[in-house]
C-alpha cells in the first residue's frame, strides 16, 4: 500500500488567498484525521470523519477553515482567506475502525506570507 | 477529558546508550490504547510501539521497550542502543477504547543523540 497521500509537500501563499490541501487515506480505511502542528501548539486535531461524514469539527479554529471528504479515497481541508498564523505543517492521517492505530500522511507545510 | 504530558521537552544519549524517555496521561477510562511516534526531520509520524491498557506485559519492539504502570498512569519508552537514526521527536499518544476514537497527543520530547 502506499500509505497515506497528502498534496502539496509545500506551499507558499500570500495572505488573502485560498488554500487547499488534499489527501488520500489508505484504502480500506473509514476514518480521516485532520491535524495541524506548529511550534506553539504542538499537535492538533483540526477534525475528523467516519464514511465521509464529520464526525467532530471542534478542533477547526474558526469559519475560514472548512473540510470535506466528498468519497473514501479523497478529502481537502480549505483555509479561506488564509493569514499569516495559518503558517504551519498539516497532517492527514486515517485507520481502520477495527484497527488502533492511526496512519499519517507525509504533511503539507504551509507558509502563508 | 483526556490529557498526555512529557515532562522532557529535550533530551540527549551517547550513541549506542540507553535513554528513557518519560510520558503521563490522565483519564478516568480502564481500556485505551497508548502510542509511541517518532518523528524524525523529515516530519514523517512513524509509529514506534504500542500498548493496550489490558495487557501487563510491557510491549518490546526490537531496540524500543515500554514502562507501562496503569495505576501510575505513566508510560515511558526505553530506546536501548540508541543509533544516530533514532535522533527525533518523540509523541506519546493516547487513545480511547471504542470504534475509531481520535487520538491525544503529547508536546512531545526532541531527543538527540551524540557521536
Amino acid at each position: 500500500d502506499a500509505g497515506v497521500i497528502q498534496s502539496p509537500r509545500h506551499e507558499v501563499t500570500e495572505m488573502g488567498q485560498e488554500v487547499t490541501l488534499r489527501c488520500k487515506p489508505i484504502s480500506g480505511h473509514d476514518y480521516l484525521f485532520w491535524y495541524r502542528q506548529t511550534m506553539m501548539r504542538g499537535l492538533e486535531l483540526l477534525i475528523y470523519f467516519n464514511n465521509n461524514v464529520p464526525i467532530d469539527d471542534s478542533g477547526m479554529p474558526e469559519d475560514r477553515f472548512s473540510a470535506k471528504m466528498p468519497n473514501a479515497s479523497f478529502s481537502t481541508l480549505k483555509i479561506q482567506p488564509s493569514e499569516p498564523r495559518d503558517s504551519a505543517v498539516y497532517f492527514c492521517a486515517s485507520t481502520s475502525g477495527k484497527a488502533d492505530t492511526q496512519y499519517f500522511g507525509p504533511g503539507t507545510r504551509l507558509t502563508v506570507l | 477529558a483526556q490529557t498526555v504530558t512529557q515532562s522532557q521537552p529535550e533530551m540527549s544519549v551517547q550513541e549506542a546508550e540507553t535513554v528513557t524517555l518519560s510520558c503521563t496521561y490522565d483519564t478516568s477510562e480502564s481500556d485505551y490504547y497508548l502510542f509511541w511516534y517518532k518523528q524524525p526531520p523529515s516530519r514523517q509520524m512513524i509509529l514506534v510501539i504500542r500498548q493496550e491498557a489490558y495487557k501487563q506485559q510491557n510491549a518490546t519492539e526490537n531496540r524500543f521497550s515500554v514502562n507501562f504502570q496503569k495505576a501510575a498512569k505513566s508510560f515511558s519508552l526505553k530506546i536501548s542502543d540508541s543509533q544516530l537514526g533514532d535522533a527525533a521527536m518523540y509523541f506519546c499518544a493516547y487513545r480511547s477504547e471504542g470504534y475509531g476514537q481520535n487520538f491525544v497527543f503529547g508536546p512531545g520530547t526532541r531527543l538527540s543523540v551524540l557521536p
